[in-house]
């Protein structure tokens, strides 16, 4: 079982709404959790890193938030874009004793329509 | 800054035949990671270096699949004898970081279609 699960798998807004994508983790512990963005056709794009100890980070119209309690984080995206059309990838960096190791998310397809 | 460079980005090749994705990180960086992308088990982490030197190979899924990186600015990923199930996008990325917890940058991918 996938420890790092995103929801929705996809979603379809119209452009100016906002929206948020989840990220429920089991790993622990952890070092950090990233947010990245992947146009169709291209690798992914980093948008947000948080340490276990920040709640809230922000980069212009995304904002990422993480709850280390419960173990989940969210992307809110504002005012959406045609450009924001795209696979929003979670990726959660895990500590053990032989270093770190990342455990990703499925991702979840965006869609932005006019 | 040119980031990350890949070539082909493109592969078509027959079962059996032998694949060398290459992967130009930017300068600087000390670390490099490929990674692998499908639909069915989306992005998996290969293989990483840090000083040109392989730290964790674990992901790498068989035999088959071989990586190098002879220097700082080069590094390839070889397939042989590839077989359909390879078909996937093929993504190196490098990081000014010494392990999988910092920030990495992504090249465009190299996807391989074998037939």
């Amino acid at each position: 079982k996938n420890q790092v699960e995103q929801s929705p798998q996809s979603l379809i807004i119209l452009e100016g709404k906002n929206c948020t994508l989840q990220c429920n983790y089991t790993v622990s512990p952890f070092s950090n959790l990233r947010w990245y963005k992947q146009d169709t056709g291209r690798g992914p794009v980093s948008l947000t890193i948080m340490t276990f100890s920040e709640n809230t980070k922000s980069n212009g119209r995304y904002t990422a938030t993480l709850d280390a309690d419960t173990k989940q984080s969210s992307l809110h995206i504002t005012a959406s874009q045609l450009s924001d059309s795209a696979s929003y990838i979670c990726v959660v960096t895990l500590v053990y004793n032989a270093g770190n190791m990342l455990t990703f998310g499925g991702g979840t397809r965006l869609m932005v329509k006019p | 800054d040119a980031g990350v460079i890949q070539s082909p980005r493109h592969e078509v090749t027959e079962m059996g035949q032998e694949v060398t994705l290459r992967c130009k990180p930017i300068s600087g960086h000390n670390s490099l990671f490929w990674y692998r992308q499908t639909m069915m088990r989306g992005l998996e982490l290969l293989i990483y270096f840090n000083n040109n030197v392989p730290i964790d190979d674990s992901g790498m899924p068989e035999d088959r699949f071989s990586a190098k990186m002879p220097n700082a600015s080069f590094s390839t990923l070889k397939i042989q004898p590839s077989e359909p199930r390879d078909s996937a996008v093929y993504f190196c990325a490098s990081s000014p970081g010494g392990d999988v917890g910092y920030e990495q940058y992504f090249g465009p991918g190299t996807r391989l279609t074998v037939t």
